[in-house]
C-alpha cells in the first residue's frame, strides 16, 4: 500500500475482554514496529520485527501482551484480558533496512479505550 | 535520566520567529530521527541524521556525534507548524529507537 495501514482506528472494549490490532506495513518494508502512546506521553516500545521474528520483545508489558508478523507483512498485536491502563494510542512503524539507517514510516494508529 | 532529552518542552512562538529544539542523548547512536506529530495523532518523519546538516524547506536539522546533541531549527515560522516534534535515536547494537518526551511547539499567528 501507498502507507502503513492501522486498523481498527479507535476501538472501544469492556475491561477483561481480548482485542486484536492489526498493522500492514509498507509493502517491501522488512522492519516492522509496535508503539504505545498513552495520553501526554511519549512513545514507548512495545515489540521489533525483522522479516517474521521478532528480536527484541522487551518492550510488551506483561504476557497478556503478544504479537505476531506472517509473511514479513501484515502484523497483529493481540491484548488479553484488557485491563484499564492498555488504554492508550497503538501505533505502527515500518521501515525498509530495519537497521536505523531507514526512513520511519508511521501509521495512524489505533486508540484503544478499555472501560 | 532519561537517555534521550529534549528541550524546550513546550515553546510558544509568533509567527515569523526562529525557533531551535534541543535533543541531547547519552547512549552510542547509528542515527538520529527528528518526528513531527500534529493533533489527531499522525506522525511524520522529517529527518534522518547520522552526522553533520540536513535541509528541508525551512527545517533545518544538525548532529553533533562527539558532543551527542541535535537540533531542529524552523526559519520564519508559520501556524501550520505547530506541533509536537520528537527525537528520536537508534541504538547501536541494537534494534530499538529510544524516544524523546516532544516539544510541543505552538506558533500563534
Amino acid at each position: 500500500g501507498a502507507g502503513v495501514s492501522q486498523s481498527p482506528s479507535n476501538k472501544v472494549t469492556e475491561k477483561g475482554k481480548d482485542v486484536e490490532l492489526r498493522c500492514d506495513p509498507i509493502s517491501g518494508h522488512t522492519a516492522l514496529y509496535w508503539y504505545r502512546q498513552s495520553l501526554g506521553q511519549g512513545l514507548e516500545f512495545l515489540i521489533y520485527f525483522q522479516g517474521n521474528s521478532a528480536p527484541d520483545k522487551s518492550g510488551l508489558p506483561s504476557d497478556r501482551f503478544s504479537a505476531e508478523r506472517t509473511g514479513g507483512s501484515v502484523s497483529t498485536l493481540t491484548i488479553q484480558r484488557t485491563q484499564q491502563e492498555d488504554s492508550a494510542v497503538y501505533l505502527c512503524a515500518s521501515s525498509f533496512s530495519g537497521v536505523g539507517t531507514g526512513e520511519l514510516f508511521f501509521g495512524e494508529g489505533s486508540r484503544l479505550t478499555v472501560l | 535520566k532519561n537517555e534521550v532529552e529534549q528541550s524546550p518542552q513546550n515553546l510558544t512562538a509568533q509567527e515569523g520567529e526562529f525557533i531551535t529544539i534541543n535533543c541531547s542523548y547519552s547512549v552510542g547512536i547509528s542515527a538520529l530521527h527528528w518526528l513531527q506529530q500534529h493533533p489527531g495523532g499522525g506522525i511524520v518523519s522529517l529527518f534522518m541524521l547520522s552526522s553533520g546538516k540536513k535541509k528541508h524547506g525551512r527545517l533545518i536539522a544538525t548532529i553533533n556525534i562527539q558532543e551527542k546533541h541535535s537540533s531542529l531549527h524552523i526559519t520564519a515560522s508559520h501556524p501550520r507548524d505547530s506541533a509536537v516534534y520528537i527525537c528520536a535515536v537508534y541504538t547501536s547494537g541494537t534494534y530499538k529507537y529510544i524516544f524523546g518526551t516532544g516539544t510541543r511547539l505552538k506558533v500563534l499567528a
